[in-house]
């Protein structure tokens, strides 16, 4: 596909469950971020890939969260021991980053309710 | 402490009227300011990218301007449409990092026919 997609497109779980997020983002692009966006507000950033490595986790809340690109394409969020506070869209998008003009491509997200 | 701050919260204009929507932001040191487009249960759509030396910056209907002294950005849309109804969200990036984008909390904007 063109664009950045992510799966499952909505998933409730309830609380104390593992849940786990995918990515795919555009191919080609070595950079991808996971933000978080509440109700309301912009999306808080949670972590950057470059390639395979983190090269930024400093925005995850704790270390229920945990992220991973293997193989520097699809990326996974996981969240253990989920809790309501975790009810939220998480949004994935990807860039190829040029300096000084980096667009970040987003996808459609996934809505999470922890129950 | 960096932050991104937008007025006003949420508008409403009828179709076809002008609009303009505010940014104000204390990141410093700054490299770009960016808007973002979201609609209703979709990712953000990027509109325009402006470094600290560009005063103004089309896309179709949308114009984006930027005041570096003032840390005061404005997205001005003209003609609107239905389609236009969204969330806007202004977006800068903070110098230090490449990467570190600090968000506004976004305007709802309502079209009305």
């Amino acid at each position: 596909g063109a664009g950045v997609s992510q799966t499952p497109s909505n998933k409730v779980t309830e609380k104390g469950k593992y849940v786990e997020l995918r990515c795919d983002p555009i191919s080609g692009h070595t950079a991808l971020y996971w933000y978080r966006q509440s109700l309301g507000q912009g999306p808080e950033f949670l972590i950057y890939f470059q390639g395979t490595g983190a090269a930024d986790d400093s925005g995850l809340p704790n270390d229920r969260f945990f992220a991973v690109r293997p193989e520097g394409s699809v990326s996974t969020l996981k969240i253990q021991r989920t809790e309501r506070g975790d009810s939220a869209v998480y949004l994935c998008a990807s860039s190829l980053p040029e300096r000084g003009e980096e667009t970040q491509y987003f996808g459609p997200g996934t809505r999470l309710l922890v129950l | 402490k960096n932050q991104v701050e937008q007025s006003p919260q949420s508008l409403i204009i009828l179709e076809g009227k002008n609009c303009t929507l505010q940014c104000n932001y204390t990141v410093s040191p700054f490299s770009n300011l960016r808007w973002y487009k979201q609609d209703t249960g979709r990712g953000p759509v990027s509109l325009t990218i402006m470094t600290f030396s560009e005063n103004t910056k089309s896309n179709g209907r949308y114009t984006a301007t930027l005041d570096a002294d003032t840390k005061q950005s404005s997205l001005h849309i003209t003609a609107s449409q239905l389609s236009d109804s969204a969330s806007y969200i202004c977006v800068v990036l903070h110098m230090d990092s490449n990467y570190q984008l600090i968000w506004g909390a976004g305007t709802k904007l309502i079209i009305k026919p």
